[in-house]
């Protein structure tokens, strides 16, 4: 079945680094996305990865992918306040003509001082 | 400036009455989508149009209506048939590609619908 789960909540210290996990089911998913969503916003894209790669880097921002455990993380390098946030994971799966998104519940991440 | 606006950012509805929220894009994308969010859960597909005239229902499309008679355009009505109408409502757009990153959907700043 559709499944996406990533765990509910993380704390961390400024300046130490994230790591947000999350477990996906389809192994055909193409791609595989992270996307932030502060509060009373809407969702803001921050990466995307292709299935073939096993590695993504964008700045502070470094995305893993393991396909055989259907495992994927990100982590953020020097996490700053302004990264306190819900973040959410998406897998594609193309269905019914067209690449639907299954999202995760989303992982809150609050920093402290 | 590229991108995706909602209107209302909130909007009351009261019993028995239908509601309809707005989404724009001018990101010339042909796929348009509407997502409901609940708090503590992920994005739930209403509706998603790939192209003018045509949308197709998502997993939770009971209660809602839309149309697409502009590309640019996706209205969603939130009919007196929803009974748990409150929620959060992101609209997104993307291209059309068969698995490419043309097909990354880009989020509306969403609109809050509450019960009066």
């Amino acid at each position: 079945g559709e499944d996406v789960e990533q765990s509910l909540f993380l704390s961390v210290r400024e300046g130490d680094s994230s790591v947000i996990n999350c477990t996906y089911t389809d192994s055909s998913s193409t791609y595989l996305y992270w996307y932030k969503q502060e509060p009373g916003a809407g969702l803001q894209l921050l990466t995307y990865i292709f299935s073939n790669m096993d590695m993504k880097q964008d700045q502070r921002l470094t995305v893993l992918l393991n396909k055989k455990d259907k495992h994927l993380s990100l982590r953020i390098a020097d996490t700053q306040t302004g990264d306190s946030a819900i973040y959410f994971c998406a897998e594609s799966q193309f269905s019914g003509g067209y690449n639907k998104l299954i999202f995760g519940a989303g992982t809150r991440l609050a920093v402290h001082p | 400036d590229g991108g995706i606006t909602q209107s209302p950012k909130y909007l009351f509805r009261k019993e028995g009455q239908n509601v309809t929220l707005s989404c724009e894009q001018n990101l010339n994308h042909d796929a348009m989508y509407w997502y409901r969010q609940d708090p503590g859960q992920g994005l739930r597909l209403i509706y998603y149009s790939q192209i003018v005239n045509d949308f197709q229902k998502g997993d939770i499309a009971e209660g809602y209506s839309v149309s697409r008679e502009k590309k640019e355009s996706f209205p969603l009505t939130v009919t007196s048939a929803q009974k748990n109408p409150t929620a959060f409502y992101l609209c997104a757009s993307s291209g059309v590609g068969g698995g490419t990153p043309q097909e990354t959907q880009y989020f509306g700043p969403g609109t809050r619908l509450l019960v009066l």
